[in-house]
């Protein structure tokens, strides 16, 4: 079975605070996305990864970064929290097209 | 137009009926189809994939695509409580690598005991 691990399953946050969410894989996935999720919004991509130290931008990548300096490991951080990223973030990891989610993080920023 | 368009809903049937659900898509290209169910509160979790025009089933799931109509479907047979999710419909992104999806925004399903 396909295991994808994120850090937090909740996090609360202060506006301005640098936020680092993990997103670790075990199957040897070249790619690798992170999402948010907001209600009537669906699922937005903000930057996905195919390989180690590389990195797309998606289609809402203001206010965040991402690292991948492993394959099996990829970080998206918030460089300053603002409240519109108050949001459930998504990693997930592919093969052949088929995306396998992790459990998600529900972040507040305050 | 959106990429993945899908019926909002919500969608109730009684237990025991037939669910359909419906997704189409704007880009002729797209060669990948996925449905994922989604638990309130939980992530995405992929149910079918499919790939060739026609049927494929799983179980009480069968996913139709027909290509030339640019619409993909998800029919839940015997519909059980357990059943209740929302469902999102997901097509790859021609124009980008690294299989890229772009998901619709879900059908809520109630299935009403």
């Amino acid at each position: 079975d396909v295991k994808v691990t994120q850090s937090s399953r909740y996090l609360v946050k202060r506006t301005g605070e640098k936020v680092f969410l993990e997103c670790v894989q075990d199957m040897d996935h070249e790619n690798m996305f992170w999402y948010r999720q907001d209600p009537g919004l669906g699922l937005r991509l903000i930057y996905f990864s195919y390989d180690v130290k590389m990195k797309e931008k998606g289609d809402i990548p203001e206010g965040y970064s991402v690292s991948r300096e492993k394959k099996e490991r990829f970080s998206l951080i918030l460089e300053s929290a603002s409240t519109n990223q108050t949001s459930m973030y998504l990693c997930a990891s592919s093969v052949r097209g088929e995306q396998y989610f992790g459990p998600g993080t529900r972040l507040t920023v305050t | 137009q959106k990429e993945v368009e899908q019926n909002s809903g919500p969608l109730s049937v009684p237990e025991g009926a037939i669910a359909s659900l419906n997704c189409t898509y704007s880009d002729r290209g797209s060669q990948s189809f996925f449905w994922y169910r989604q638990y309130s509160g939980k992530s995405p979790e992929l149910i079918m994939f499919i790939y060739s025009n026609g049927d494929k089933e799983d179980g009480r799931f069968t996913a139709q695509l027909n290509k030339a109509s640019q619409y993909v479907s998800l029919l839940i047979r015997d519909s059980q409580p357990s059943d209740s999710a929302t469902y999102l419909c997901a097509v790859n992104r021609v124009q980008t690598g690294a299989n890229n999806l772009f998901f619709g925004t879900g059908t809520r399903l109630t299935v009403i005991p």
